[in-house]
């Protein structure tokens, strides 16, 4: 079975702190994927990467930033939080098809 | 622009009824599409997928139908139970592995 983890569940930090989320996925996948899910408004992509060191924005990364250091591994990375990155952050993996599978999600809470 | 939306937010269904999950589509290029169920807290499940070459698709207790002629897709759950409680998110390919998906639906089952 496709695993996909997540590095934290919940999270809750502060505005302005710098944030990690990690993300690995242990199927030697080439493709990772960011996403939030807010309310509403369904998932929408932050970044992706097709391969090591290689990523691409989505549809909302401002605000965030991505590393893909190794295959298995994909980080999303908040500068400096805001209130209205508070969320559920899902990250997804894919080899060459388009069937994506995610992770457990992290719901993160600036304050 | 272009979108993948779903008909209705909610659904409420009594336990062993069908349940149909509709889905409408305005890319008309897109050749690839996705059903996934998100559980209270879990990040999505894939379920069930269709290629555009295909009219319907069969899963256990689930079919996905595939109507081009008005970019509609759904998904058909058979006698469903409470564990199929979730939300229901279809999502299509927009090409370089990346897929787009809609808002949601909520399924509640009643005992």
């Amino acid at each position: 079975d496709v695993k996909v983890t997540q590095s934290s569940r919940y999270l809750v930090k502060r505005t302005g702190e710098k944030v990690f989320l990690e993300c690995v996925q242990d199927m030697d996948h080439e493709n990772m994927f960011w996403y939030r899910q807010d309310p509403g408004l369904g998932l929408r992509l932050i970044y992706f990467s097709y391969d090591v060191k290689m990523k691409e924005k989505g549809d909302i990364p401002e605000g965030y930033s991505v590393s893909r250091e190794k295959k298995e591994r994909f980080s999303l990375i908040l500068e400096s939080a805001s209130t209205n990155q508070t969320s559920m952050y899902l990250c997804a993996s894919s080899s060459q098809t388009d069937t994506q599978y995610f992770g457990p999600g992290t719901r993160l809470t600036v304050l | 622009g272009e979108s993948v939306g779903l008909h209705l937010p909610t659904l409420s269904v009594q336990e062993g009824d069908n349940s149909i999950i509709n889905c409408a589509y305005s890319n008309s290029a897109s050749d690839y599409f996705i059903w996934y169920k998100q559980e209270s807290g879990k990040g999505p499940q894939f379920i069930i997928d269709i290629r555009s070459n295909m009219d319907k698709r069969q899963g256990q207790r689930v079919t996905v139908l595939l109507n081009k002629t008005v970019k509609h897709l759904s998904l058909q759950i058979a006698a469903t139970q409470p564990g199929d409680s979730a939300v229901y998110f279809c999502a299509e390919n927009k090409g370089d592995y990346k897929l787009s998906f809609g808002a949601g639906t909520t399924v509640t089952v009643r005992a």
